[in-house]
């Protein structure tokens, strides 16, 4: 079983649609999570942290339950430019280095 | 630049060669990453360095990889005698410093054995 699980999709959704991706994770010691962003042929990119409390970055959300080991990020009123992989992340707690464990990653189609 | 450069951008061997691939972190980075990605895939991780010190090397897929940061700042991702499953993208990362900052990721290198 792969330490970071997520549904590769694609989903493919409209111009104004609620979309919502979910990620499970095996080790329960872990303890910090995020969301990244891939574009085509670049690199991840850091779309934001989650928090057990969620957080908010207009019209992303992200949540933790950590009784479920399961990581969740809403994107609302989607736009074109929101296609991209998102790659659920978490950090390592098996050291203090900073490693991170990704996801498959799973790929967002906006179409008009 | 002010970013994570890695070099080449692309690479095709042939089977059985060997082949360099280059990291220049963000100035000042202690740490540096070096992950996998293959298509379709999420990145893998590979070895960790602090400073000129590896630390995890734990992700290596064999000994034909070996990675290098001699002097704490430029690392060299080394594998020799390619085969054709090492085909993939080598990313590089770097942070301020070990464990809570955040990462920032190269274009990656992009690897075609033949």
């Amino acid at each position: 079983r792969k330490e970071v699980e997520q549904d590769p999709g694609p989903f493919n959704v409209p111009e104004g649609a609620t979309v919502a991706f979910n990620c499970t994770y095996s080790n329960s010691a872990s303890q910090s999570f995020f969301w990244y962003r891939q574009d085509c042929r670049k690199e991840p990119k850091l779309l934001m942290s989650v928090y057990s409390s969620g957080n908010e970055d207009g019209r992303f959300t992200a949540q933790l339950n950590r009784a479920s080991q399961y990581i969740s990020l809403l994107i609302r009123d989607s736009k074109l430019s929101d296609s991209a992989t998102y790659l659920c992340v978490v950090k390592s707690p098996a050291s203090n280095t900073g490693k991170l464990i990704f996801g498959q990653g799973t790929t967002l189609q906006v179409k008009p | 630049g002010a970013g994570v450069s890695q070099s080449p951008r692309y690479k095709v061997a042939k089977r059985g060669q060997d082949v360099a691939l280059r990291c220049d972190p963000i100035s000042g980075h202690v740490s540096l990453f070096w992950y996998q990605q293959a298509l379709g895939q999420g990145p893998e991780f590979l070895t960790y360095f602090q400073n000129e010190a590896q630390l995890d090397k734990s992700g290596l897929p064999s000994d034909r990889f070996f990675a290098e940061r001699p002097e704490g700042s430029v690392s060299t991702l080394k594998i020799q005698r390619t085969q054709q499953e090492d085909s993939a993208v080598y990313l590089c990362a770097s942070s301020l410093t070990g464990s809570g900052n955040t990462i920032y990721f190269g274009e990656g290198s992009w690897l075609t054995v033949v």
